[in-house]
């Protein structure tokens, strides 16, 4: 059973618009979600993070949403860049649940920004 | 610099051969996770550590074992029981309560 789902595996867009990545979750009990970016051959880097207790969370051009009662959350980059185009990973945890050390992860989302 | 080395890069094995994979961290992290990547599919989770001479299961560990002996070292043995080795095997490592871990470049083993 997938806790976490991220339903599109591909996503293209032009380089100077907006990039909407979407993520679905099941799990009640997730209380943090990340967002993390991965180049082919290379461990993922740490984008964004966002608290159960918020539902926006922004850093420069990445802005994280999260809907808690649809379990939904997205990542929105603007103005999307070439340098952008990555694997982006949506995951969550439980901190109240004392497993807070493991992160569930979706199956990921390839974008690619054309110039 | 802080960070996760794992060693080597490519490695390549025979079927039937156990094969270890290196994971140092200078980042004084206590927990240490190993994870495998396969193609289409998200990171899934082999074994973790919260603290030295302790480790968890993850949810693919049949084929797996690890040891923690030092609190910068958590070295990833693929057995010959692992029925599908081949894959790109990713550290991680965590230092506080809010989930956020810190990769290693990853190793790609293939075995033929």
């Amino acid at each position: 059973d997938q806790q976490v789902k991220q339903n599109s595996p591909s996503l293209s867009v032009q380089e100077g618009r907006i990039s909407i990545l979407n993520c679905d979750y099941t799990n009640s009990m997730f209380d943090y979600f990340l967002w993390y970016k991965k180049y082919p051959a290379e461990g993922p880097t740490f984008l964004i993070s966002i608290s159960s207790i918020k539902d926006k969370n922004e850093d420069g051009r990445f802005t994280v949403f999260l809907n808690k009662s649809a379990k939904h959350l997205s990542l929105h980059i603007v103005p999307s860049q070439p340098g952008d185009s990555a694997v982006y990973f949506c995951a969550a945890t439980s901190n109240s649940g004392g497993s807070n050390y493991k992160l569930t992860f979706g199956k990921g989302t390839l974008l690619t920004v054309n110039p | 610099d802080g960070g996760i080395t794992q060693s080597p890069k490519y490695l390549f094995r025979k079927e039937g051969q156990n094969v270890t994979l290196s994971c140092e961290q200078n980042l004084n992290h206590d927990a240490m996770y190993w994870y495998r990547q396969d193609p289409g599919q998200g990171l899934r989770l082999i074994y973790y550590s919260q603290i030295v001479n302790d480790f968890q299961k993850g949810d693919i560990a049949e084929g797996y074992s690890v040891s923690r002996e030092k609190k910068e070292s958590f070295p990833l043995t693929v057995t010959s029981a692992q029925k599908n080795p081949t894959a790109f095997y990713l550290c991680a490592s965590s230092g506080g309560q809010l989930g956020e871990q810190y990769f290693g470049p990853g190793t790609r083993l293939t075995v033929t």
